[in-house]
């Protein structure tokens, strides 16, 4: 019973280049949430989304973030031309549904560093 | 605007010893407040948490303790072990909205010595 599973673990890149992050649910859940952390920061909201809608994306920044949950395969984190300050841990969550009192359950997360 | 202010920053107790850790909030919407714990290279794992009807709430070694006109709340680790140290964090949530959007507090790091 694998639980979520973020890849990669690691992601250098470039300022300028593009980096995606891939976020697998936990198995039955449909609801994923992406959360950032940046050094000595508690995690922030960025984005909730069920499969193929976004729910709730107060959190992202209006300009070079963007998410999906397509109706097959992993939800993806993309992030345009990124900047150093984009350098974080960003970790995603899931969800057996969205309701109240869910329990969610956070992924290893994905290290990004921007050089 | 921070609105889950966590502290201390960091902690070191002896094994056995009780840590504490505190947290206030100050949207009086918040109505569910859990704590996670995170070890290095993992992602947070929820430890236990509390609702503003009660004000206290213990599970196994661990209480939380909610003061809700003083819009605090505290977690508590009794006959703390090498194994509990870790990165902590409280959290509130609003979740009338349906679904749960978490707000942290900047994280407490524990060290437990033997």
């Amino acid at each position: 019973n694998a639980g979520v599973m973020q890849n990669p673990r690691h992601l250098v890149r470039r300022r300028g280049q593009e980096a995606r992050l891939r976020c697998s649910p936990m198995k039955g859940h449909s609801h994923v949430y992406w959360y950032r952390q940046l050094p000595e920061e508690g995690l922030k909201f960025m984005v909730y989304l069920q499969k193929e809608n976004i729910i709730d994306e107060s959190g992202m920044p209006k300009e070079r973030f963007s998410a999906e949950f397509p109706k097959e395969g992993p939800s993806i984190l993309r992030i345009q031309q990124v900047v150093r300050g984009d350098s974080a841990a960003y970790f995603c969550a899931s969800s057996f549904s969205g309701g109240t009192n869910e329990k969610l359950f956070f992924g290893s997360g994905t290290q990004l560093s921007v050089l | 605007q921070q609105q889950v202010k966590q502290s201390p920053q960091s902690l070191i107790v002896q094994k056995g010893g009780i840590p504490i850790i505190n947290c206030a909030y100050e949207n009086t919407a918040f109505d569910y407040f859990p704590w996670y714990q995170q070890f290095p290279g993992k992602g947070p794992a929820l430890l236990i948490a509390i609702r503003p009807d009660v004000s206290e709430k213990k599970e196994g070694r661990f209480t939380i303790s909610f003061n809700k006109s003083a819009k605090q709340f505290s977690l508590h680790i009794m006959d703390s072990q090498p194994g509990d140290s870790a990165t902590y964090f409280c959290a509130a949530d609003k979740r009338d909205s349906g679904y749960s959007t978490l707000t942290f507090g900047k994280g407490t790091m524990l060290l437990v010595s033997p």
